[in-house]
């Protein structure tokens, strides 16, 4: 089954210490995000990676960093989390492609930093 | 860069009813138009989606359309359902590589 994978689902954490949410899709997709959604803000891009070993700042990167190395994972850490990247996070991901085609999400990770 | 409005925030109709929800984009070369549903508790899922080069895509009860010359693209339900109830989302791109931006989205409520 076609499939893009977060861990965790859900993350209580404080304020300072390092964590890491998983992601991994199953597609061979080139094209992977992560997304932060924010009540009445939408879904904002903060990192996308076109390859492996590329990646690039989305709208929102402050405060997270990203690798790409491996085409399946892409990991999104915060090295010192503060109570502002409380959140929902998705993970995405699609194929590199001359039209646009669809983006899969993950099934999401709710984050909360105390 | 690339910016996205979407209209209304909150949407409250009649089951059976129609639903429109409008979207404006400020990038002329977005040539990429996908709608995504979320229900409460899950991840985005694209319900329907639109190319430039067409003017109306129509799947079921839902319908996309698009006005390039004034940058707005629109979503259509018809025969609304409770469990038509969820956030919808826009969003554009200029395909290939591009990013997708996203609207800030709409959260609508079909009343039985």
């Amino acid at each position: 089954e076609a499939q893009v994978t977060q861990n965790p689902r859900y993350l209580i954490t404080v304020t300072g210490k390092k964590l890491t949410v998983t992601c991994s899709q199953n597609m061979n997709h080139e094209y992977m995000s992560w997304y932060r959604q924010d009540p009445g803000l939408g879904l904002r891009q903060i990192y996308y990676s076109m390859n492996v070993e590329v990646t690039d700042k989305g709208d929102v990167p402050e405060g997270y960093k990203v690798s790409r190395k491996e085409k399946r994972n892409f990991p999104l850490i915060l090295e010192s989390p503060s109570p502002n990247q409380t959140s929902l996070y998705f993970c995405a991901s699609r194929p590199y492609s001359n039209t646009a085609d669809i983006q899969y999400f993950g099934a999401g990770t709710r984050l909360s930093v105390l | 860069g690339e910016n996205v409005e979407q209209h209304p925030s909150t949407l409250s109709v009649q089951e059976g009813d129609s639903a429109v929800i409008k979207c404006t984009y400020s990038d002329s070369a977005s040539n990429y138009f996908p709608w995504y549903k979320q229900e409460l508790g899950k991840r985005p899922q694209l319900i329907i989606d639109i190319r430039s080069n067409v003017g109306e895509k129509k799947d079921q009860r839902i319908a996309v359309t698009l006005n390039k010359t004034a940058k707005h693209f629109s979503l259509h339900i018809t025969e609304t359902q409770p469990e038509d109830s969820a956030v919808y989302f826009c969003a554009a791109s200029r395909g290939n590589t591009d990013k997708l931006i996203f609207g800030t989205g709409t959260r609508l409520q079909v009343f039985p």
